[in-house]
């Protein structure tokens, strides 16, 4: 079985700061890798998602993650972060060989002052 | 195009207690998941319908069971509730039984509150 592992479990940056949120997995066969974000008092929603191609992968708001598969990471960035962007960050692993559901890690939640 | 809706958004229950839990899934979708996501967790797969049928499971006690009717909507039924089963409940669709090119789409869950 796979699992997930999210380092950092709490994030303050100042608006315009770099952002970079670890994730590393265990799993030893191929994987599907996600981030899912939760808005405060909305539904998870998916920001990006890698399954197999060029590891530098882009999602919507100016949002990347990197797969390493050497390191079993899938970290996730973002260059200037916003206020808006303050919500609890989910990353997630699926196996491509059996049932596809994903597991989550715990979340990161990040609170970005203006 | 109505996303995954979810009833009710919030409620409490006493312990011994047995809840049911409802959700429709995004236009389209023929397959739900349910996922337990207890204060400061990821949210935990429970288990998953598709053709009216549970497909696969989670970790979760044979107290923990589904539904999913011909019109793809689905129950979460939960039986002798415990303290430990506070948590937001999330259901989940996707078009076709979960595979690597699937999206899932979340619904705003069900806080359950047991006392």
């Amino acid at each position: 079985a796979q699992s997930v592992s999210q380092h950092n479990h709490h994030v303050i940056l100042s608006e315009a700061a770099s952002l970079e949120l670890g994730c590393n997995y265990s799993y030893g066969g191929t994987v599907n890798l996600f981030w899912y974000v939760q808005y405060p008092g909305q539904h998870l929603q998916l920001l990006l998602k890698y399954f197999s191609g060029d590891p530098l992968v882009k999602g919507i708001k100016g949002f990347e993650a990197e797969f390493i598969k050497s390191k079993f990471s899938f970290n996730l960035r973002k260059p200037s972060v916003q206020w808006s962007d303050t919500a609890e960050y989910f990353c997630a692993v699926s196996s491509t060989g059996g049932s596809y559901i994903p597991t989550f890690g715990r979340g990161t939640s990040l609170i970005v002052h203006p | 195009d109505a996303g995954v809706t979810q009833s009710p958004t919030h409620l409490i229950k006493t312990r011994g207690q047995q809840v049911t839990l409802r959700c429709s899934p995004k236009s389209g979708h023929d397959t739900v998941s349910w996922y337990q996501q207890a204060l400061g967790q990821g949210p935990q797969f429970i288990f998953q319908y598709y053709e009216e049928e549970e497909r696969q499971r989670g970790n979760f006690p044979d107290r923990f069971s589904g539904h999913q009717f011909p019109n793809y909507s689905s129950e979460l039924n939960v039986n002798a509730l415990l303290l430990g089963d506070s948590a937001l409940y999330l259901c989940a669709s996707s078009r076709g039984r979960t595979t690597s090119g699937n999206t899932i789409y979340f619904g705003e869950g069900s806080w359950l509150t047991v006392v």
